[in-house]
């Protein structure tokens, strides 16, 4: 199966500042997807990008997917932007990476 | 309801006990799936299902048994697990398969004493 790997595995901010995720991945895929997940599990679907630039608020992403590999980019983090980050790709499987643990302190 | 919905949130059971899972999806969505998510290790696919037949079953073993009667509704029935089958259980759907937007619900932490 394709292989995802996401860095850095633990990022801590403080309040406001600004952080890139990303996440590589091993072969061509036709799903690219990023979630938040929430303290109580649930995955909240933050950007389907297979390839290209979306912005969401603060939140936004690319995929380059020739080089294979996307990032996710928080700008001005707020507490509530804590949790692990999930990238996960498909060719026909969703295949998820271990995730980032991201921590936005006061 | 909206979205995709589990039920029960939070389930304990003992090795001996028959318990099921419950997925439905309100997106009007033709494929289903179960994913496990233990204690630091990344989501791994369960099952896969497309307009109500299984495609996929990823080396599970048979004390979890999926069962699909719809294109909106999951189960997942359990019987005899191991206390390392404890986990989130979640459950998502997409339009189709082959690449679509996958849509999760909120899970259910099992326990199993």
């Amino acid at each position: 199966g394709i292989q995802v790997e996401q860095s850095p595995p633990d990022l801590i901010l403080q309040e406001g500042a600004n952080s890139t995720l990303r996440c590589n991945f091993s072969d061509s895929v036709n799903n690219l997807q990023w979630f938040h997940q929430n303290p109580w599990g649930q995955l909240i679907n933050l950007f389907y990008i297979p390839s290209g630039t979306k912005q969401n608020g603060r939140l936004s992403a690319t995929t380059v997917a020739t080089e294979r590999y996307s990032l996710l980019y928080i700008s001005s983090s707020q507490t509530t932007d804590s949790g692990v980050y999930f990238c996960a790709v498909a060719g026909y499987k969703l295949s998820f990476g271990a995730g980032t643990t991201v921590t936005v302190r006061a | 309801e909206t979205g995709v919905t589990q039920t029960p949130r939070h389930l304990v059971m003992g090795m001996t006990n028959k318990k099921s899972l419950k997925c439905e999806q309100h997106l009007g969505h033709n494929a289903m799936y179960w994913y496990k998510q233990s204690a630091k290790k990344p989501l791994e696919l369960m099952f896969v299902y497309n307009f109500k037949e299984q495609t996929e079953n990823n080396s599970v073993p048979s004390r979890f048994s999926p069962e699909c009667p719809n294109s909106s509704h999951l189960f997942l029935h359990l019987h005899t697990l191991q206390p390392e089958d404890s986990a989130l259980y979640l459950c998502a759907s997409s339009k189709g398969l082959a690449g679509d937007e996958q849509f999760f619900g909120p899970g259910t932490r099992l326990t199993v004493l």
